[in-house]
């Protein structure tokens, strides 16, 4: 089974420039959401959606944006790359919201993202 | 503001003993509390949950705590393995808004 995929892996941007860290999932899940992981930090809610045209903000949204057309795809935009969007990405999915008590969480393998 | 407290140091343990982590909180009252391992380089992965009125749960060798009275969890691995060499991470959520809150995790190793 696939799980939750991200691409790419690795990714340099110049400051400025702007790009899209896909996500898809194959488990039919409802609940997706973005994180950034930061050294000495817990990772970050940016954006969750509970489902196909519905999506909010997080903690840190700034500078971001997402979409949710279908129930498999969830998409992060970062508009016009900054240094401080440095950080490892990792984009999540549930069947029920996380935080309930069956809300466990499936997590792709990140992506990391360099800011130049 | 609500703030997860996870030792920031490396935790050494022997092969063969009990390792216990722990997850403080503060300026919050979860409902449920999940517990994640992360490899290095790769995404977190799901332990267990437990809920506030479970005061231990427990599945193979793990066994998690939940004191609300002390604001506290304790994650145990019991006959610890060198495969258990991992970053864990704990995450509190509420019943109100459904979002996790997470430690910053702390770092495992254990030697042969």
């Amino acid at each position: 089974n696939a799980g939750v995929t991200q691409t790419p892996k690795f990714q340099v941007l110049k400051t400025g420039q702007s790009m899209t860290l896909q996500c898809a999932q194959d488990m039919n899940h409802e609940y997706m959401s973005w994180y950034r992981q930061d050294p000495g930090m817990g990772l970050r809610l940016i954006h969750y959606s509970v489902g196909a045209g519905i999506t909010d903000q997080g903690e840190v949204p700034n500078g971001y944006n997402v979409s949710r057309s279908t129930t498999e795809d969830f998409p992060l935009r970062l508009l016009s790359a900054a240094p401080s969007q440095t950080s490892v990405y990792f984009c999540a999915s549930s069947s029920q919201p996380a935080g309930v008590s069956t809300g466990e969480l499936f997590f792709g393998e990140g992506s990391r993202l360099t800011v130049l | 503001s609500q703030k997860i407290e996870q030792n920031s140091e490396a935790l050494n343990i022997q092969e063969g003993k009990t390792a216990t982590l722990t997850c403080n909180y503060t300026n919050y009252s979860p409902a449920y509390l999940q517990w994640y391992r992360q490899d290095p380089g790769r995404g977190p992965v799901f332990l267990l949950l437990i809920r506030e009125n479970e005061k231990e749960k427990r599945k193979e060798r793990l066994k998690v705590t939940f004191d609300t009275t002390l604001k506290q969890s304790l994650f145990h691995i019991t006959a610890s393995q060198p495969a258990d060499s991992a970053t864990y991470l704990c995450a509190p959520s509420t019943d109100s808004n459904y979002q996790l809150i997470w430690g910053a995790g702390t770092k495992l190793i254990i030697k042969p």
